[in-house]
């Protein structure tokens, strides 16, 4: 089946450096990724769509200098968190569907950010 | 904009019962989808839904779709300790990302 492959899953960074988290779509190629955030205890919440190609589009809230995402290719979605603080540790997950249609969304391992 | 309802949002349950967790969405969608998410790791899909009466079993989890009603349901027959887990059911919305809802803590007990 489709594999979503996401990188690192666990970060350790200090206040005010960046970090980038990889997602790849391993089998297929993804026009469309989705990049998730999950707190503890609690769902998960759409932070931005991916588009290949084109700028990604953020949900109302998410700040976009902050949380800059890139999608250069058909297999390959970034998500870089740049001046992180404290508040931003979370757990991120990414999720593709493979292009050309299908309905079944892959999601990432996930990445669990901590930031000190 | 799309919300999606979840309920209970904790349950607890003894070996061998019976339990159904429900899923309401707000707007038009054909597509639903349910998730088990054990702690500290992403998610596993477990069915996807994509037609009004949709029925589908894996096991001991039953889910079924009625997007007239804008419901979901995903049965547990017979509980056992191995299903506890949260479950999160997610509908698809027009632009196709996922809503998901606030989930279930599902535990059992012996």
């Amino acid at each position: 089946g489709a594999v979503v492959s996401q990188h690192p899953s666990r970060v350790i960074c200090k206040s005010g450096t960046s970090v980038k988290i990889e997602c790849r779509s391993l089998d297929f190629q993804a026009t469309t990724m989705f990049w998730y955030r999950q707190f503890p205890k609690q769902s998960l919440m759409l932070m931005a769509t991916s588009n290949e190609g084109s700028k990604a589009t953020y949900e109302q809230g998410v700040e976009k200098d902050k949380f800059l995402i890139n999608h250069a290719s058909l297999t390959l979605s970034t998500l870089t968190v740049t001046s992180a603080h404290p508040e931003d540790s979370s757990f991120y997950i990414c999720s593709a569907r493979e292009a050309g249609g299908g309905y079944g969304y892959t999601f990432g391992s996930g990445t669990r950010l901590t930031v000190v | 904009e799309l919300k999606v309802e979840q309920n209970p949002l904790f349950l607890s349950m003894q070996e061998g019962k019976n339990y159904t967790i429900y899923c309401n969405y707000s707007t038009t969608s054909d597509r639903l989808y349910w998730y088990r998410q054990d702690p500290g790791k992403s998610l596993e899909s477990l069915f996807v839904l994509l037609s009004n009466g949709a029925v589908k079993q894996e096991g001991r989890l039953m889910a079924s779709l009625d997007t007239k009603a804008r419901l979901s349901t995903l049965h547990i027959t017979a509980a056992v300790h191995d299903l506890s887990a949260t479950y999160f059911c997610a509908v698809e919305a027009y632009n196709n990302d996922m809503r998901f809802g606030a989930g279930t803590r599902l535990t059992v007990k012996p």
